[in-house]
């Protein structure tokens, strides 16, 4: 079955330093990528996503996703964490070209950020 | 403009009761898509309304479970015969059109069942 992993259920940093969330997805066909963030008590935001084109995504608040199609992976960076980016994250897939939209999620990383 | 929005945000049922959860999504927005969210799982597909069309149900747990878009703009996800596996929270989300479109997605409704 076509699936999305994230390698780290709890990711817990100090703050300003860099941090990684790891996200692989399985389908051999075309793909779209996502990442969505969830603060406390909120909906899903999406935070990024690669459709087409440059490998290489950001969002307005500094972080970036590179979507890697040899290694199947979509990992998100930021290179200098604050306390508010403390949320989970949420790596999303539209695979093997589904027509409509439906999107397959990972289980979840939460990024805490330490003072 | 309003985003997607969804009522109860709280629901608490006994087992057996029937409940329905609503969705009000994006105005103008053509798809609908109803997500389950397990206590420290991602969202699972359930549903997908394209209009009032409901396109898939495949992710529909049981035929306890019923979703409806009548006019193409409110949906209603129904439960009938509450079980505690069904406690969740149920998430909503609206696009304009289908991929590769944003899908918006509302607060959830969090259903707790006793």
């Amino acid at each position: 079955a076509q699936s999305v992993t994230q390698l780290d259920s709890q990711v817990p940093v100090f703050e300003e330093a860099p941090v990684e969330l790891r996200c692989n997805y399985s389908s051999s066909v075309s793909v779209y990528l996502f990442w969505y963030v969830q603060y406390p008590n909120q909906g899903l935001q999406l935070l990024l996503k690669y459709l087409s084109g440059s490998t290489l995504v950001e969002s307005i608040n500094g972080f970036e996703a590179e979507f890697n199609k040899s290694q199947t992976s979509f990992h998100l960076r930021k290179p200098s964490v604050h306390i508010s980016d403390t949320a989970e994250y949420f790596c999303a897939a539209l695979l093997g070209g589904t027509s409509y939209g439906k999107l397959t999620f990972g289980q979840g990383t939460i990024l805490t950020v330490h003072p | 403009g309003a985003g997607v929005s969804q009522s109860p945000r709280y629901k608490v049922a006994k087992r057996g009761q029937d409940v329905a959860l609503r969705c009000d999504p994006i105005s103008g927005h053509v798809s609908l898509f109803w997500y389950q969210q397990a206590l420290g799982q991602g969202p699972e597909f359930l549903t997908y309304f394209q209009n009032e069309a409901q396109l898939d149900k495949s992710g529909l747990p049981s035929d306890r479970f019923f979703a409806e878009r009548p006019e193409g703009s409110v949906s209603t996800l129904k439960i009938q015969r509450t079980q505690q596996e069904d406690s969740a929270v149920y998430l909503c989300a609206s696009s304009l059109r289908g991929p590769p479109y944003e899908q918006y997605f509302g607060p959830g409704t969090r259903l707790t069942v006793t």
